[in-house]
């Protein structure tokens, strides 16, 4: 069955500290889709990656930057230099893909609180 | 990506009112989503919405308490019915916009029920 695992319920950082929120997760299929989404105060959900299954490149946004390991079906996310606005809740989700096209339900992770302070 | 609207953004009820939730998005898209998020909770998939058919239920869900419409591409409905203060929740909902099986959100609708 899906499942994804946030072991980290709260971090809390200092600004300008690096920080990394960890997902593990479960799947049976080879074709699948990874994301992460992040869910500021307000409550709106922002994607910020998606990522498939066979393309294990590491990928780099700004201060943003996400480690994808089949071997260890990990899919961690790391924020350089944190600041106060990356303050949220992260979530990582689970999507297998369908051969004929359409859209699967995401499988989300519990969530990790991240709180920045300056 | 999609932009997603949802009315109303929050609302306060009665128990033993219904709500009606509404979801436009600003292209056609062919699946979209309605996901319950309780207080301090992850998000829980509560059915798919698909244009032309029934609305398929995840395990724990019904019809009778979530009625759901998706009467074109870009609109859907999603009903609470018969509420209690244990429906009081952030109900989002989503639909995918064809680059790939990414799924953008609408803003949610926070609920509370008296």
């Amino acid at each position: 069955a899906q499942k994804v695992t946030q072991a980290q319920t709260e971090i809390s950082v200092v600004e300008k500290e690096d920080v990394t929120l960890d997902c593990v997760y479960e799947t049976r299929d080879t074709t699948y889709y990874l994301f992460w989404y992040k869910q500021p105060p307000s409550g709106e959900l922002v994607f910020l990656i998606r990522r498939n299954s066979f393309d294990e490149q590491n990928e780099i946004s700004g201060r943003y930057s996400w480690n994808f390991q089949k071997s260890t079906s990990s899919f961690n996310f790391t924020i350089t230099a944190s600041q106060v606005v990356d303050s949220a809740v992260y979530f990582c989700a689970l999507s297998e893909a369908q051969f004929s096209g359409g859209y699967n339900k995401l499988i989300f992770g519990a969530g990790t609180r991240l709180a920045v302070h300056p | 990506s999609a932009v997603i609207s949802q009315k109303p953004s929050r609302d306060i009820c009665q128990r033993g009112t219904s709500l009606t939730i509404q979801c436009q998005v600003d292209s056609q898209v062919t699946m979209m989503f309605w996901y319950r998020q309780q207080p301090g909770q992850s998000l829980t998939l509560i059915a798919t919405a698909n244009q032309g058919s029934e609305a398929t239920y995840e395990s724990g869900f019904v019809i009778d308490k979530f009625p759901i419409s998706r009467p074109n591409l870009t609109f859907s409905t999603l009903t609470v019915s018969n509420m209690s203060p244990e429906d009081s929740s952030i109900y989002l909902c989503s639909a995918g916009t064809g680059d790939g099986d990414t799924q953008y959100f609408g803003p949610g609708t926070r609920l509370t029920v008296l």
